[in-house]
């Protein structure tokens, strides 16, 4: 059973439009819960690392929220542009265990003029 | 600095070829992680390294092999290739455990046919 699990799989926004992409999570204990973003052919690249103490952290217009207590993050993207065409990965980083990582499937993000 | 460097980007391999697939980092991160990506999939943990000289298996070891004999550099094995093994691999460097963000290489994709 996958422990990370992401909504919706896919979604097509308008150019300046916002969104929300969704994390749902059984990882516990836990210590950090992660966003990446990854561009077709390319690496992920780190948007935003919380620790389970925080609930909020942003990255210019991308912004991460977690609650700790029903186990959900969510990815915010503000005024959206093209270039925020990705996949965007949640990621929950184990407490114990010599920093597993748990990594969901993406959210598939494409941003139409 | 280059960050994390993949070589080769593209590679394709008969049934029963090996192979090795190369990571240099040059941030003089002690951890370091290789990944493969399916599609559809969250990324799965192959191998990983917490130090020269030191490595473990991820939840996908089988059919590969690992070394780390320098803090740089962290080479991915493939003795015999199967079809199974068509992939995107991408090898992942951190500067310490916890809430450092992980940096990932561009990928290396291999088919096997």
């Amino acid at each position: 059973k996958n422990q990370v699990e992401q909504s919706p799989q896919s979604l097509i926004i308008l150019e300046g439009k916002n969104c929300t992409l969704q994390c749902n999570y059984t990882v516990s204990p836990f210590s950090n819960l992660r966003w990446y973003k990854q561009d077709t052919g390319r690496g992920p690249v780190s948007l935003t690392i919380m620790t389970f103490s925080e609930n909020t952290k942003s990255n210019g217009r991308y912004t991460a929220t977690l609650d700790a207590d029903t186990k959900q993050s969510s990815l915010h993207i503000t005024a959206s542009q093209l270039s925020d065409s990705a996949s965007y990965i949640c990621v929950v980083s184990f407490r114990y265990g010599n920093n597993r990582l748990a990594f969901g499937k993406g959210n598939q993000v494409v941003v139409i003029p | 600095n280059a960050g994390v460097t993949q070589t080769p980007k593209f590679r394709i391999l008969k049934i029963g070829q090996s192979m090795t697939l190369q990571c240099a980092q040059d941030m003089n991160h002690n951890y370091m992680y290789w990944y493969r990506q399916d599609p559809g999939m969250g990324l799965k943990l192959i191998y990983y390294s917490v130090g020269a000289g030191i490595t473990d298996k991820g939840e996908v070891p089988n059919g590969y092999n690992v070394s780390r004999s320098t803090t740089e550099d962290f080479p991915l094995r493939l003795e015999l290739a199967a079809p199974s093994q068509t992939s995107v691999y991408f090898c992942a460097s951190m500067y310490r455990g916890d809430n450092s963000p992980l940096h990932f290489g561009n990928g290396t994709r291999l088919t096997v046919t």
